[in-house]
């Protein structure tokens, strides 16, 4: 059964910082997705990476697959107050387009 | 262009009844996915559909159904409501069946009493 785990799960970090988000899978896949999600709101689709060593970025953030170590990072640069959501990242069985979504990290970013 | 709009965006049940989920999809999408959300987890895939073909089906009790119609919008029907029925139900949808993303509508918030 695929697993997908996110850590951290929650994350508080001032305005200006770096930080990374990962999301480990279980067994083999080659397409990850990355959603956010805004408090009571649907979900946004932010990535979507299709192959190993794919590298995505827009604006502060930038996302990058590894299937051979089932990981994905979401990067954050300079976070800013408007990056504060849930994001999550959802990976699709393969052969289907089964999305199994991961637990979410909830940001909160401070001014 | 309208998104993925979904019908209705609250209502509330009371333990036992039946329930109809509405969506349609993105202009000339013809998958269709839906999706439960808890409050405070990832959304759990129910089914998916293309093509108004059912492509798979999550873990979920028979009590849960759905078909896709020649217009390619949706219903999900549950039946026989429980507590933990309780949550966000989305619907996406896609050009070709997800490969390159779904695109959620903004969800029905089911409360059962």
């Amino acid at each position: 059964e695929l697993k997908v785990e996110q850590n951290p799960l929650f994350l508080s970090m001032q305005e200006g910082k770096n930080y990374t988000i990962y999301c480990n899978y279980s067994t083999t896949s080659d397409r990850l997705y990355w959603y956010r999600q805004d408090p009571g709101k649907s979900l946004e689709s932010l990535f979507v990476l299709l192959s190993n060593g794919a590298v995505k970025q827009e604006g502060r953030l930038m996302a990058s697959l590894d299937t051979k170590a089932r990981l994905s990072t979401l990067h954050i640069t300079a976070a800013v107050h408007d990056l504060s959501a849930t994001y999550f990242c959802a990976v699709a069985y393969s052969g289907t387009y089964k999305y199994i979504f991961g637990t979410g990290t909830r940001l909160k970013v401070l001014a | 262009d309208a998104g993925v709009t979904q019908s209705p965006t609250h209502l509330i049940k009371t333990r036992g009844q039946q329930v109809t989920l509405r969506c349609s999809p993105i202009s000339g999408h013809k998958s269709v996915s839906w999706y439960q959300q808890v409050l405070g987890q990832g959304p759990q895939f129910i089914f998916q559909y293309y093509e108004k073909e059912e492509r798979g089906r999550g873990n979920f009790p028979d009590r849960f159904s759905a078909r896709q119609f020649p217009n390619y919008s949706s219903e999900l029907n549950v039946n026989a409501l429980l507590l933990g029925d309780s949550a966000l139900y989305l619907c996406a949808s896609s050009l070709d069946g997800g490969n390159y993303g779904y695109t959620f509508g903004s969800g029905t918030r089911l409360t059962v009493v």
